[in-house]
C-alpha cells in the first residue's frame, strides 16, 4: 500500500477484556515494529518482526502482550485482560530491512483507552 | 540501556525566531535519526545522522551530530507556524537490531 495502516483508529474497551490491533505495513518492507507512546512522550519499543520472525519481544511489558505476523505481512498485537494502564497509543512502524540506518515509517496508530 | 534525554521539553517562540532543541545520551550511537510528529499523526523521519560531527541541512533545519556520537542538535532559523510540532530523537540500540530507542521529545509551538 501507500503506507503503513492501523485499525482501528481508536478502542475503548472494559479492564479485563482482550483487544486486539491490526498494523497494514508497506507491502515491499521487511522489518515491521510495534511501539508504544504515551501523550507527549517519544514512543517505546515493545517488539519487531523480520518477516514473520519476531527476533526481540523484550519491550512488551508483561505476558499479557502478544503480536504475531505468520506470513511476514500483516501483524496483530493483542492485549488480554486489559488493564487501565494499558491505555496509550499504539503505533506500528515498517522499513524496507534491519538496517539501522533505514528509515521506519510510522502508521497513525490506535488510541486504546481502558476503561 | 542506551537512554536519549531531549532539552528543553517545551518551547514556545514567535514566528522569525531562531531555536536549537538538544538530544543528549551518556552512550555512543551509531547513528542518530530526528522526527517529527504532529497531532494525530506518526512520527516522520526528517533526517538520519551518521559520522560524528557531522552537519545536515534541510532548508531551515540545522541538524549536528556530536563529535563523539553521543549527542545531537537541531537548530531552527527563523522558526514558523508549521514548525510546530513534537521533535523526536531516536537512535538505534547497538543490541537489538534496529529497535530505535526514542527521547522524550521537545514540543514546539511557533506562534504567529
Amino acid at each position: 500500500g501507500a503506507g503503513v495502516s492501523q485499525s482501528p483508529r481508536y478502542k475503548v474497551t472494559k479492564r479485563g477484556q482482550d483487544v486486539t490491533l491490526r498494523c497494514d505495513p508497506i507491502s515491499s518492507h521487511a522489518t515491521l515494529y510495534w511501539y508504544q507512546q504515551a501523550l507527549g512522550q517519544g514512543p517505546e519499543f515493545l517488539t519487531y518482526f523480520n518477516y514473520e520472525a519476531q527476533p526481540d519481544k523484550s519491550g512488551l511489558p508483561s505476558d499479557r502482550f502478544s503480536a504475531e505476523r505468520p506470513e511476514g505481512s500483516i501483524s496483530t498485537l493483542t492485549i488480554q485482560r486489559t488493564e487501565q494502564r494499558d491505555s496509550a497509543m499504539y503505533r506500528c512502524a515498517s522499513s524496507p530491512s534491519v538496517m539501522a540506518t533505514d528509515t521506519q515509517y510510522f502508521g497513525p496508530g490506535t488510541r486504546l483507552t481502558v476503561l | 540501556t542506551q537512554l536519549l534525554e531531549q532539552s528543553p521539553q517545551f518551547l514556545s517562540i514567535q514566528e522569525g525566531e531562531n531555536l536549537t532543541v538538544y538530544c543528549n545520551s551518556s552512550s555512543v550511537f551509531s547513528s542518530l535519526q530526528w522526527y517529527r510528529q504532529e497531532p494525530g499523526e506518526g512520527p516522520v523521519l526528517l533526517v538520519t545522522v551518521v559520522t560524528g560531527g557531522e552537519v545536515k541541512k534541510l532548508k531551515r533545519l540545522t541538524f549536528q551530530f556530536g563529535d563523539a556520537r553521543k549527542d545531537s542538535s537541531l537548530h531552527i532559523t527563523a522558526a514558523q507556524p508549521g514548525d510546530t510540532g513534537l521533535y523526536l530523537c531516536a537512535g538505534p540500540n547497538n543490541n537489538a537490531g534496529n529497535m530505535l530507542t526514542f527521547g522524550g521529545g521537545t514540543r514546539l509551538m511557533v506562534k504567529p
